[in-house]
């Protein structure tokens, strides 16, 4: 059974960087692509962007400028970075699984990060 | 970006109800949606993808159907596990965009 992990600070100033990491067990990385999402009272789910096990990469527009997707594969992670954060990142933090077995739909959810932005 | 509005807000029902929840997107998507459930503290979890296809191990009283703009998830007789939220998604263009939910609560 796939299994998806988040971790990285919960607590970032603003102006600073959020960083978090997304460890996969039970399965390899390779063959899929693998996505940030977040979720928020006031903006509900937001797509972040993904990295393919290729290490190609793809993020939301309104993000773009401040994103970061990378993927080790030896130790079969992918992790987030967004930089420049203000109070309206604040967000529980969800890593995800997709590929051709749930036809490029997320399928594998990690139990979320929550990150606040303050000083 | 294409905008996923579902409808109702909120449903309350009874145990042993029809739910009929509904997805309507801003341009046609094809049949590139996928339905989701999410409980308390918990991740969405995938139930039915493509519109129409239940995902492996969902339960044959959730079904999906539709096709371009409009798109309904019915399930046919509510157990007490399907009181949650139902969001929808859909991956016909970039960025994929998820509607605002609809909350099935118990009346």
């Amino acid at each position: 059974q796939v299994q998806l992990q988040e971790s990285g600070p919960g607590l970032v100033k603003p102006s600073e960087t959020l960083s978090l990491t997304c460890t996969v067990s039970g399965g390899s990385i390779s063959g899929y692509y693998w996505s940030w999402i977040r979720q928020s009272p006031g903006k509900g789910l937001e797509w972040i962007g993904y990295v393919h096990y290729t290490g190609s990469t793809d993020f939301n527009p309104s993000l773009r400028s401040r994103v970061t997707i990378s993927r080790d594969t030896s130790k079969n992670q992918f992790s987030l970075k967004l930089n420049s954060v203000t109070a309206a990142d604040t967000a529980l933090y969800y890593c995800a699984r997709s590929g051709d077995e749930s036809r490029g739909y997320l399928d594998y959810w990690g139990q979320g990060a929550l990150v606040t932005v303050s000083s | 970006e294409i905008v996923l509005t579902q409808s109702p807000a909120t449903l309350s029902l009874s145990p042993g109800e029809r739910a009929t929840l509904s997805c309507r997107a801003s341009q046609s998507i094809t049949s590139y949606l996928a339905w989701y459930q999410q409980k308390p503290g918990q991740a969405p979890r995938l139930l039915i993808y493509d519109a129409s296809n239940r995902a492996a191990g969902i339960p044959a009283r959730f079904s999906g159907s539709g096709s371009g703009t409009d798109f309904t998830l019915t399930i046919s007789s509510l157990e007490p596990e399907d009181f949650a939220l139902y969001l929808c998604l859909q991956r016909s263009g970039w960025p994929h965009t998820f509607g605002g939910g609809t909350k099935v609560e118990m009346k």
